[in-house]
């Protein structure tokens, strides 16, 4: 079974520059999930999905960051314009829409903002 | 708002011993909780799921248990190899079906 697939791997870009990250979930999964990794602490939910719409984005900085999930599969993030406080690891993970079972995560994106 | 704690945030052990891994939560209504491991630079790999309803899981050295109503878990390690050594996160689903992280624990196996 293929797993989260996750692009790029790394990304390098200047303060006020604009983003963006791609998500291909496992296929059959209805959830659909970002986070935010910052060095040294836990996983942050940005947003999540179930199907192409959006169940929460509380934590989600609106003002720079958006997301969408196109026919229900894949999922595109993006930041625009990045702050130097944005660096961080994002993570896409996905799960079968009932809450009893497992998430699986890809291999994240790693951004640098400088 | 749930909040998930580990304890302790970095262990270091010499290689072949038994360890104890430890998450605690604030609100004991959740759906399940799951451990999870990642190596630096990497993603998230899932260790082991417990449902609300279990008690404990088991796969190969690593046993997980669940006291929902004291909102603790822990995950054991039994013999731990230098190939263990990584960040370990617990995380548990809420209604909702969000997920809430712990901020980690940091694990060296010293050979």
């Amino acid at each position: 079974e293929a797993g989260v697939a996750q692009s790029p791997r790394y990304k390098i870009i200047e303060k006020r520059q604009s983003v963006a990250f791609w998500c291909n979930p496992i296929s059959g999964h209805a959830t659909l999930y970002w986070y935010q990794q910052i060095l040294g602490q836990g996983p942050k939910l940005l947003i999540q999905f179930q199907n192409n719409g959006v169940v929460d984005d509380s934590q989600l900085p609106k003002d720079r960051f958006s997301a969408e999930r196109l026919k229900g599969v894949d999922s595109t993030l993006k930041i625009q314009p990045a702050k130097l406080e944005d660096s961080a690891v994002y993570l896409c993970a996905s799960s079968l829409s009932v809450t009893r079972n497992e998430a699986f995560f890809g291999q994240g994106t790693r951004l640098t903002v400088v | 708002k749930q909040e998930v704690t580990q304890i302790p945030a970095a262990l270091s052990v010499p290689e072949g011993e038994n360890l104890v891994l430890n998450c605690s939560f604030t609100d004991s209504a959740i759906y399940n909780l799951q451990w999870f491991r990642q190596d630096p630079g990497k993603g998230l790999t899932s260790l082991l799921l417990i449902q609300s309803s279990q008690r404990e899981q088991t796969s190969g050295r690593l046993n997980a248990s669940l006291d929902k109503s004291s909102g603790r878990s822990t995950l054991y390690i039994a013999a731990s190899q230098p190939g263990d050594s990584a960040t370990y996160l617990c995380a548990v689903r809420a209604p909702g079906n969000q997920f809430y992280f712990g901020t980690g624990t940091s694990l060296t196996v010293i050979p």
